[in-house]
């Protein structure tokens, strides 16, 4: 089974373009998730959906960030302008049946904001 | 604010040596779940924990769900160079979203 596909795998980007990360959940999974990771704070959830409907967007940090997931099979996660200290890993999960089951990651986008 | 505060942030031991991190929190968990990361990949789950006093063992791991569902452990036997990653809890409230400790990041000396 194909597990959680994330594209791209790295992105380098000057200051104040666009980034668009990409996901596709494992099928059937009716929950994603998107996630940021940096060594001083850790894994942080960024926003859910579930049945491709946004629950709670906390986590976005603030209005540069956004999410959506169009169908079942496909979300991004956009930054409009990047900034540097938007430079982290950003990983997308899926889970199946209720938000608190186990998550099933991609290998996460290394973003590098110049 | 829950928090799930994870010791020790890092660890480096010798292949052989026995091992033991930890996972707590002053809230309640419906369920705790561990994972370990390599790098350049994602978290991988390991095992979910339900009741409290809980004991798993996956080959030399053992994970146990502390009795009153605040706290967990997981108990590494000789570590292995491949043991190496970050160890992540998880915690998930009984009305609430899952919440992740910031890990344990574990390196195993040959």
């Amino acid at each position: 089974d194909a597990g959680v596909i994330q594209s791209p795998r790295h992105e380098v980007t000057e200051m104040g373009q666009e980034v668009t990360l990409r996901c596709k959940p494992i099928s059937g999974h009716d929950y994603l998730f998107w996630y940021r990771q940096t060594m001083m704070r850790g894994l942080e959830l960024l926003i859910y959906f579930n049945n491709n409907v946004p629950i709670d967007d906390s986590g976005m940090p603030e209005d540069r960030f956004s999410a959506k997931m169009p169908n079942a099979s496909f979300s991004t996660l956009k930054i409009q302008p990047s900034e540097p200290r938007d430079s982290a890993v950003y990983f997308c999960a899926s889970s199946a049946g209720t938000r608190n089951q186990p998550q099933h990651f991609g290998d996460g986008t290394r973003l590098s904001i110049l | 604010t829950q928090l799930l505060e994870q010791s020790p942030q890092f660890l480096s031991i010798q292949e052989g040596e026995n091992l033991t991190v930890y996972c707590n929190s002053s809230s309640v968990f419906s369920s705790l779940q561990w994972y370990r990361q390599e790098p350049g990949e994602g978290p991988v789950l390991l095992v979910t924990v339900v009741t409290g006093g809980e004991v798993k063992k996956l080959k030399r791991l053992t994970f146990q769900f502390g009795d009153a569902r605040k706290d967990s452990s997981l108990h590494i036997t000789a570590a292995q160079p491949g043991d190496t990653g970050l160890y992540l809890c998880a915690g998930a409230p009984p009305d609430d979203k899952i919440i992740f400790g910031k890990g344990t990041r574990l390196h195993i000396l040959p």
